[in-house]
């Protein structure tokens, strides 16, 4: 049983450049999240997914976009990267509300 | 805002202590409330959940919960130097049309020494 699996594991964009991050669970879960972890910032929301055809904005959405692709599939797209998203990047997901999170294994960005 | 609060630390307890970790939170609405662990370089990993008043134990760890007072603790019994990483503490939020999603504090640096 994989979980939620990230891809991939580390990358390195120059500035300008654009990528999509994947993620997938096969656990059934019905929301998905993207999250981002920087030093002294703890883990915030950028994107969510609480159900297959839905995507709303977190707390720090600007320079992202997201597909939820099917209710396995979700992914976050950077259209120009710039250093200030140089981060960690986490994809979750859950049963329902009330449940706790399952994390990926993060996806490390450096935007030179 | 809604805000989960943590003590950064680094906290620090010998070898066989009991840590006691802390968290308070901002919405007296909220139902339910987890523990993560983070190792260094590794993603959160869901250690306890509770969502009723009172203690929840499982094996070492006891979770404690006063939604009157907005605080939930950790408490790890017989500490191990593997207990060693970042605790998180989340906290479902309802506000907006967010759908209550977690709030994750920013979570308390745990050392033990042996």
């Amino acid at each position: 049983n994989a979980g939620v699996t990230q891809t991939p594991k580390f990358q390195v964009l120059k500035t300008g450049q654009s990528m999509t991050l994947q993620c997938a669970q096969d656990m059934n879960h019905n929301s998905m999240y993207w999250y981002r972890q920087d030093p002294g910032m703890g883990l915030r929301l950028i994107y969510y997914s609480a159900s297959e055809g839905t995507t709303d904005k977190g707390e720090v959405p600007n320079g992202y976009n997201v597909s939820r692709l099917n209710k396995r599939e979700f992914s976050l797209r950077l259209e120009s990267a710039a250093p200030s998203q140089t981060s960690v990047y986490f994809c979750a997901s859950r049963e329902q509300t009330n449940y706790g999170y399952t994390f990926g294994s993060g996806t490390r960005l450096t935007v030179v | 805002q809604k805000e989960v609060e943590q003590n950064s630390g680094p906290l620090s307890v010998p070898e066989g202590a009991i840590a006691s970790l802390n968290c308070t939170y901002s919405d007296r609405g909220s139902q339910s409330f987890f523990w993560y662990r983070q190792y260094s370089g590794k993603s959160p990993e869901l250690i306890m959940f509770i969502y009723s008043n009172g203690d929840k134990e499982d094996g070492r760890f006891t979770a404690q919960l006063n939604k009157a007072s907005q605080y939930v603790s950790l408490l790890i019994r017989d500490s191990q130097p593997s207990d060693s990483a970042t605790y998180l503490c989340a906290v479902n939020m309802n506000y907006g049309g967010s759908q209550g999603n977690l709030i994750f504090g920013k979570g308390t640096k745990l050392s033990v020494k042996p």
